[in-house]
């Protein structure tokens, strides 16, 4: 059974930083490109971040480039969200997802993440 | 790229039907078969409906089926149960790098 573990989150003040991580189980992890999406409160979900299966390609939303880093460490089935420079706006239940498709080298988001992590709530607040 | 357009809330009774309607561009929806839907209960880890406009991953009931037509994609929910009382999500492919789109979600009530 695939599960998707999410831990790290908390209260910070704007302008710190926070570390976000996701333990992988069930499947072939280095297989799959891994996402990060949010939902702030009272909005919709919102895709933050794509890392390819290898690790070696990654995107972000613009609304986090240049202050999130997305990484993953296949030998210990784990993906990781590092945030800087934190604000008030970036306060949501962050959440890992799998994509359906293995893609080793890149991402296909849009054929359909059939896994989902219950979430970390992240909280920036002075 | 702006988010899709869905219905911000649609409502049913038990038993009956309702469909979500989810509106892009020719640059998503229209271009490509590439559409997603998502269910979403508070709390509770997102799930994968529909793939690919109309196909549906294996465990998913059949009462949920998706389709497509120009720009705009639906998901239809049959015989409504009280827990299909939730938020739905639509993607779809989208021309750019990041190649995901997401729409604004749709809060269910039955």
């Amino acid at each position: 059974e695939v599960q998707l573990l999410e831990s790290g989150g908390g209260v910070v003040q704007p302008g710190e930083s926070l570390t976000l991580s996701c333990a992988a189980y069930g499947f072939d992890f280095s297989n799959y490109a891994m996402s990060w999406v949010r939902q702030a409160p009272g909005k919709g979900l919102e895709w933050v971040s794509v890392v390819s299966g290898s690790g070696s390609a990654t995107h972000y939303a613009d609304s986090v480039q240049g202050r999130f880093t997305i990484s993953r460490d296949n030998s210990k089935n784990t993906l990781y969200l590092q945030m800087h420079s934190l604000r008030v706006e970036d306060t949501a239940v962050f959440y890992c997802a799998k994509e359906r498709v293995l893609d080793y080298d890149s991402w296909s988001a849009y054929l359909g993440y059939d896994s989902w992590g219950q979430g970390t709530l992240v909280t920036v607040s002075s | 790229q702006s988010a899709l357009t869905q219905p911000a809330s649609v409502s049913g009774s038990p038993g009956h039907s309702i469909t979500i309607s989810c509106t892009g561009s020719s640059s998503d929806i229209g271009g490509y078969d590439y559409v997603s839907w998502y269910q979403h209960h508070p709390g509770k880890a997102p799930k994968l409906l529909i793939y690919e406009v109309s196909n549906r991953p294996s465990g998913v009931s059949s009462r949920f089926s998706g389709s497509k037509s120009h720009n705009t994609a639906s998901l239809t929910i049959s015989g409504l149960q009280a827990e299909d009382e939730a938020h739905y999500y639509c993607t779809s492919f989208t021309r750019g790098t990041t190649n995901l789109i997401f729409g604004g979600g749709t809060k269910l009530t039955v």
